[in-house]
């Protein structure tokens, strides 16, 4: 049974473009959530996926954007890019109906240079 | 706000020591508390949990037990194992889906 699969798993970018990275969640999930994990520091939650719709937001800017499919796989957009997007970007999965659940991708490396 | 505040590491202890990770917490009513570990190359894993004041969390050999008073869940262990070297991550949950974590403490354990 696969877990949460991400890619790709490390990237690099220059300022002001745009990135998209990909979760694929564990088996039978139906719920997605993005973090962001700067270095030295703790995830931070971007926003949560449940049938195809935004159901919650952190505090990050609209330059974050996200989807969900209807197999339930997600992307995270990020238009834009500052420096300060350099991060490790977490998608966790999880039933809807078990939120508390979370069960943790190994993550996408962003750099921005 | 909700916030999370735990020791800053790296902690370093030899084999068979005795663990303590502090974490208290900022937080309006009653969060669920947790534990997350992050082994070297892995995903974040909940390693426990605790939901009401006085609840005891338990795996692996580690235990927090949620302290309202003290607004604290302090992460122990008796005897840690080479094994247990990774980064560990106190958060809550308190009233939606977001999890707010503290930033993390590195465990290193010598052999």
């Amino acid at each position: 049974d696969a877990g949460v699969t991400q890619s790709p798993t490390h990237l690099i970018k220059t300022r002001g473009q745009q990135v998209t990275l990909r979760c694929s969640p564990k088996s039978g999930h139906d719920t997605v959530s993005w973090y962001q994990q700067a270095l030295g520091q703790g995830p931070q939650f971007i926003f949560q996926y449940y049938e195809e719709e935004e159901r919650q937001r952190g505090n990050f800017p609209d330059r974050f954007s996200g989807h969900q499919f209807p197999n339930y796989s997600s992307e995270l957009n990020v238009n834009a890019l500052l420096l300060g997007d350099s991060a490790l970007y977490l998608c966790a999965s999880s039933l809807w109906g078990a939120r508390e659940k979370l069960f943790f991708g190994s993550g996408t490396q962003l750099s921005v240079l | 706000g909700n916030s999370v505040t735990q020791m800053e590491g790296p902690v370093t202890l030899s084999e068979e020591a005795f663990l303590t990770i502090n974490c208290t917490y900022t937080a309006t009513g009653y969060p669920s508390l947790f534990w997350y570990v992050q082994y070297p190359g892995e995903g974040l894993q909940l390693l426990l949990k605790a939901t009401k004041a006085d609840d005891k969390g338990s795996n692996k050999g580690f235990e927090a037990t949620y302290r309202k008073e003290t607004t604290s869940f302090h992460l122990e262990k008796g005897s840690v194992q080479v094994s247990d070297s990774a980064v560990y991550f106190c958060a809550l949950r308190n009233g939606d889906d977001k999890i707010i974590f503290g930033k993390g403490t590195r465990l290193h354990i010598l052999p």
